[in-house]
């Protein structure tokens, strides 16, 4: 079992509707949670960054945190053709490592 | 320059060949990492770097991989005789935070390719 399971997609949704992206973890050490945007042939760019559990929001993105049930998820609202891209979930336990899930494949079509 | 810069961004190799893949971190950033990313999947982590040297290497696959970083700043990733499952983007980021990772920068990769 990989220590971050992310479903891979592709998840295909019309504008303007409200998008939910999730990973589920196995590592309770896990205390720092992120969301990367990756558009193709680039490298992934930070979108939210989540310290424990709660909640972080920023514009259209939401950033949610279970630090007990293990689960983490990004909604994005009101989604547009650019936010078609791949979002990766990535964690660390206090370290410089990142452990990254597989991605999700997102197209966001007008 | 703005951003984590890696070079080349293409590189095909034969079975067997000897590579470098270099990374200039943005200005000023003491920690640098260098990860792969396979078709598919998520960037998996190789080696860690808090100035010029290597603070982590466990996710170096095996002793063919080697990364440098002799004046804190330009990070080179060396590959021996490599084989056909090195193929991957090698991706290197930049942070300006030491112990944390949550603020790291990541340059567009480079491709390689062995043939």
């Amino acid at each position: 079992q990989k220590e971050v399971e992310q479903d891979p997609g592709p998840l295909s949704v019309p504008e303007g509707a409200i998008v939910s992206l999730n990973c589920t973890y196995s590592n309770s050490a896990f205390q720092y949670f992120m969301w990367y945007r990756q558009y193709s042939r680039k490298g992934p760019e930070l979108l939210m960054y989540t310290y424990s559990s709660g909640n972080k929001e920023d514009g259209r993105f939401t950033a949610q945190v279970d630090k007990s049930s293990k689960y983490i998820s990004l909604f994005i609202r009101d989604s547009q053709p650019s936010d078609s891209a791949t979002y990766l979930c990535a964690m660390a336990g206090g370290y410089n490592k990142l452990i990254f899930g597989a991605g999700t494949r997102l197209a966001v079509h007008p | 320059g703005a951003g984590v810069s890696q070079t080349p961004s293409n590189k095909v190799t034969e079975k067997g060949k000897y590579v470098e893949l270099r990374c200039d971190p943005i200005s000023g950033h003491t920690a640098l990492y260098w990860y792969r990313q396979s078709l598919g999947q998520g960037p998996e982590f190789l080696i860690y770097f808090q100035g010029t040297g290597a603070a982590d290497d466990s996710g170096l696959p095996n002793d063919r991989f080697f990364a440098v970083r002799p004046e804190g700043s330009v990070s080179t990733l060396k590959i021996q005789r490599t084989e056909r499952g090195d193929s991957a983007v090698y991706l290197c980021a930049s942070s300006a935070k030491q112990g944390l990772n949550t603020e790291a920068f990541f340059g567009q990769g480079t491709r390689l390719t062995v043939v």
